[in-house]
């Protein structure tokens, strides 16, 4: 069973500039959420993907955005970056069935905004 | 808004027993949960405990739920020095099923 991959692992850009990441949820799982963790924080829920389609949003401004694939793997978007978005990325998945909302993670992808 | 809260650093020699406080604000969370972080590196979930329960036990890990107190506390018996990380208490958010979490409590484990 393959855990949840996301890529890259470390990323360097400028304010304004753009930028995607990518988490592959592990084998099985139809949902994917993606939470922003700034330093000496815990994550803080951004949003969550579901068959495709937005599926709840935390209190993240628009030029958050995201996507889901046919085969469950995720996007997500960040557009005018911004000093503040300098974090930690991190994807997980789980499967909706059930009540249990039980979430696998990746290990991130840290973004540094200078 | 949710929020839940933590002590943010705790440290305890190889041997003791660790306890790691959480209090949460939803009332109707139906699982509450503890993961644990290393440096660098993404959460790793160590238990959870379902809110008709008042106590959970996992080998070294013991869970105490106080629904009344909306308290939830994580005790680690024998801690080692290969626990010391991050550990974050966490909720259901707001009805979606994803989750709220705490800012982290440190614990560092001397030898």
């Amino acid at each position: 069973e393959t855990g949840v991959t996301q890529s890259p692992t470390h990323l360097i850009k400028t304010r304004g500039q753009q930028v995607t990441l990518r988490c592959s949820s592990q084998s099985g799982h139809n949902t994917v959420s993606w939470y922003q963790q700034a330093l000496g924080q815990g994550p803080q829920f951004i949003f969550q993907y579901y068959r495709e389609e937005e599926n709840g949003r935390g209190n993240f401004p628009p030029r958050f955005s995201g996507l889901q694939f046919p085969n469950y793997s995720s996007e997500l978007n960040v557009n005018a970056l911004e000093l503040d978005d300098s974090a930690l990325y991190l994807c997980a998945s789980s499967q909706t069935s059930g009540n249990n909302n039980e979430q696998f993670f990746g290990p991130g992808t840290r973004l540094t905004v200078l | 808004g949710e929020d839940v809260e933590q002590s943010l650093f705790l440290s305890v020699r190889e041997g003791d027993s660790s306890v790691i406080n959480c209090t949460y604000t939803d009332s109707s969370s139906t699982y509450l949960y503890w993961y644990k972080q290393e440096p660098g590196a993404g959460l790793q979930l160590l238990t959870y405990i379902f809110s008709n329960m008042d106590m959970k036990q996992d080998q070294r890990l013991t869970v105490l739920l106080n629904k009344k107190d909306k308290h939830l506390s994580l005790r680690i018996a024998d801690t080692q020095t290969g626990d010391s990380a991050i550990y974050f208490c966490a909720e259901p958010y707001s009805g979606y099923s994803t989750l709220t979490f705490g800012k982290g409590t440190m614990l560092l484990v001397s030898p």
